[in-house]
């Protein structure tokens, strides 16, 4: 089974740091972008940037750019999401996902379960 | 950047209504549209890309239409697992624009 797998969720402090993580199984994982989508409670989905694991190409949206750090671990399947300093505004629950490579329907068909991500003081 | 709108906010329908979601964007994208339903506690679940391609799985009461700047997304006959928050998606290289949402609930 194609899946993806997030890792549990986190209550942190302004100002520190967190790094959370997507791997991916049942597929070749440097074959597909990885995407990374916020969802604040209550409220719509956002899209953060991509990230292609073959190179670590990463391309972020506007919004996020210079807020977030993209990685990945093509040894272990793995993408990551990283802040360096939290804000209370970062609370919220985090998606990766995966585009499929089909050209022209390259949307975004397998998603992890969501990472939770809780920043108060 | 390209913008993404999508009307109404909310849509109150009966069970085995049909409804239509609408979707602009701020430019062309031709058909680099894609349509997600999420239900409470859930992941999006994709359901239509290339704007009107239905993804393996996904019945047939849903159906995507539009190119350019319009699109729209109809469920013919409202299921009551149909009853979620829907959303359009611009996809390309550098860009992942969701709108803000539909809210399909029932009346």
């Amino acid at each position: 089974e194609e899946q993806l797998v997030q890792s549990g969720a986190e209550v942190k402090k302004p100002g520190e740091s967190l790094k959370i993580s997507c791997k991916g199984s049942g597929y070749t994982f440097s074959d597909n972008w990885i995407g990374w989508v916020r969802q604040r409670p209550g409220k719509g989905l956002e899209w953060m940037g991509i990230i292609w694991p073959g190179d670590s190409d990463a391309r972020y949206s506007p919004s996020f750019q210079g807020q977030v750090i993209f990685s990945v671990d093509t040894s272990g399947s793995t993408a990551f999401l990283q802040w360096t300093s939290l804000e209370a505004s970062d609370t919220a629950l985090y998606y990766c996902a995966r585009r499929k490579k089909i050209p022209g329907r390259d949307a975004y068909d397998i998603w992890g379960q969501g990472t939770m991500v809780t920043v108060s003081s | 950047d390209i913008q993404m709108t999508q009307s109404p906010s909310t849509l109150s329908a009966f069970i085995g209504g049909r409804v239509t979601i609408t979707c602009r964007a701020s430019e062309n994208i031709n058909t680099s549209l894609a349509w997600y339903q999420q239900k409470g506690g859930q992941a999006p679940n994709l359901l239509i890309s290339r704007a009107s391609i239905l993804e393996t799985g996904v019945p047939s009461t849903f159906r995507g239409s539009g190119s350019g700047t319009e699109f729209a997304l109809t469920i013919s006959s409202l299921q009551p697992e149909d009853f979620a928050t829907y959303y359009c998606q611009h996809y390309n290289s550098y860009s992942g624009t969701f709108g803000p949402g539909t809210k399909v609930e029932f009346k």
